[in-house]
């Protein structure tokens, strides 16, 4: 089945700095990623869409300043934190779609991110 | 934004006895897809159903779906310790839209 990686599967840094995380499609070419956010023991509320070549679209509450979304390849999208605070601190989850209409859509593993 | 809410939001049973899930949503779908998340991890995909069907089966599992109602159902058969996860429904539409999911239900399995 088709598989989507992320990277790293969590991380810690320290209030203000910048955090990365990359979303893979490993074995397709994903035209549509997702990236979800996941408070302790809530649901994952979408976050924003992006499709390969153009810009993001962002969920209402969502700073699109703050979270920084590239998808610049059919199998790689990127969410960057920016100046992270402890209030950042979730599981961020990312999805892949294949065909445009397909109704499956392929997650990550998650990013544990701790902002201190 | 949540599509709608599952029921219960916790359940506890004992290990051999069967689970139900529901789930309520809010507008039109294409299908509907439940989810398993053990504690800390991702998601695992458990099956999907089309608005076009009412029931689906696969091992233990048995999902029916109630467009009407905008209603659907998980049933975990003689459950087992490694069910314990939380349950997630998520819906989709036809088109390039993501999928919307439920609060979630957390399932305790004990053995």
């Amino acid at each position: 089945g088709a598989v989507v990686s992320q990277h790293p599967s969590w991380v810690i840094c320290k209030s203000g700095t910048s955090v990365k995380i990359e979303c893979r499609s490993l074995d397709f070419q994903a035209t549509t990623m997702f990236w979800y956010r996941q408070f302790p023991k809530q649901s994952l509320m979408l976050m924003a869409t992006s499709n390969e070549g153009s810009k993001a679209t962002y969920e209402q509450g969502v700073e699109k300043d703050k979270f920084l979304i590239n998808h610049a390849s059919l199998t790689l999208s990127t969410l960057t934190v920016t100046s992270a605070h402890p209030e950042d601190s979730s599981f961020y989850i990312c999805s892949a779609r294949g065909l445009a209409g397909a109704p499956a859509q392929y997650f990550g593993p998650g990013t544990r991110l701790l902002v201190l | 934004s949540q599509q709608g809410e599952e029921d219960p939001q916790a359940l506890s049973i004992q290990e051999g006895e069967n689970a139900t899930m529901n789930c309520s949503y809010k507008t039109s779908i294409n299908n509907l897809q439940w989810y398993r998340q053990n504690s800390g991890r991702g998601l695992v995909h458990l099956i999907l159903i089309r608005s076009n069907e009412r029931e689906k089966h696969s091992g233990r599992l048995r999902v029916t779906l109630d467009t009407s109602k905008k209603s659907s159902s998980l049933l975990i058969t003689a459950s087992r310790a490694a069910d314990t996860a939380s349950y997630f429904c998520a819906t989709g539409d036809s088109g390039n839209t993501p999928l919307v999911f439920g609060k979630g239900t957390r399932l305790s399995v004990i053995a």
